[in-house]
């Protein structure tokens, strides 16, 4: 499978700011993900990156505070908006390269929020 | 109905024992069940995974047993070694998209030697 590249692989920010994390794959891939994992859990799906239109998000996300951007086939976005302590996490970027495909992961970006 | 249950939350086998990990599921429309392997600091990687036509699949050490009457799966590692402490998660998803996952809560393996 392609290989995941995320920026950045960690960070820590003041509560009420923001932070965009990348999502770079090494080929084309069919469709991209975002995932949020929380310290000690599983993981939970935020959103499914669309190239070149809104990002569908899954019950209990909102665009105004997970806005997604994929421009291109191989690069999606996801900026935590307006961040508070509980939004501290691991935020992983996915994808598949083809249509029933297994699900490839990047390395994530650990955000803790002060 | 989205949920997949998974058990036990941690487990601890010796070098060379047999590592059992169960899950089972609510929604009938899931087709496909991989299992992924997290270690500390990386992302998941995809271990196995198998589709509702076969009950059982195996890869080396890995096997996945499939109940589709029960809505449940397994997976057993044989031979468990110490590399394999890891974080196991198991997860369901429809085949129409199997990008879109539905996980387990994991399971902390920690094999001892």
């Amino acid at each position: 499978s392609a290989v995941i590249s995320q920026k950045p692989s960690r960070d820590i920010c003041q509560r009420g700011t923001s932070l965009t994390i990348q999502c770079q794959v090494d080929s084309q891939v069919t469709m991209m993900f975002w995932y949020r994992q929380q310290p000690g859990q599983s993981l939970t799906l935020i959103a499914t990156a669309n190239q070149g239109s809104e990002a569908t998000y899954e019950s209990g996300f909102v665009i105004d505070k997970f806005p997604i951007s994929r421009p291109n086939l191989t690069f999606s976005t996801l900026t935590v908006s307006n961040m508070s302590p509980e939004d501290s996490s691991i935020y992983l970027c996915s994808a598949i390269q083809g249509w029933n495909t297994e699900a490839f992961f990047g390395q994530g970006t650990r955000l803790t929020v002060v | 109905q989205q949920q997949v249950k998974q058990s036990p939350q941690s487990l601890i086998v010796q070098k060379g024992g047999i590592s059992i990990i169960n899950c089972a599921y609510e929604n009938t429309a899931f087709d496909y069940f991989p299992w992924y392997q997290q270690f500390p600091g990386k992302g998941p990687a995809l271990l196995i995974a198998i589709r509702p036509d076969v009950s059982e699949k195996k890869e080396g050490r890995f096997t996945i047993s499939f109940n589709k009457s029960a809505k449940q799966f397994s997976l057993h590692i044989m031979d468990s070694q110490p590399g394999d402490s890891a974080t196991y998660f198991c997860a369901a998803s429809n085949s129409g998209n199997t990008g879109k996952l539905i996980f387990g809560q994991g399971t902390t393996l920690q094999v001892k030697p």
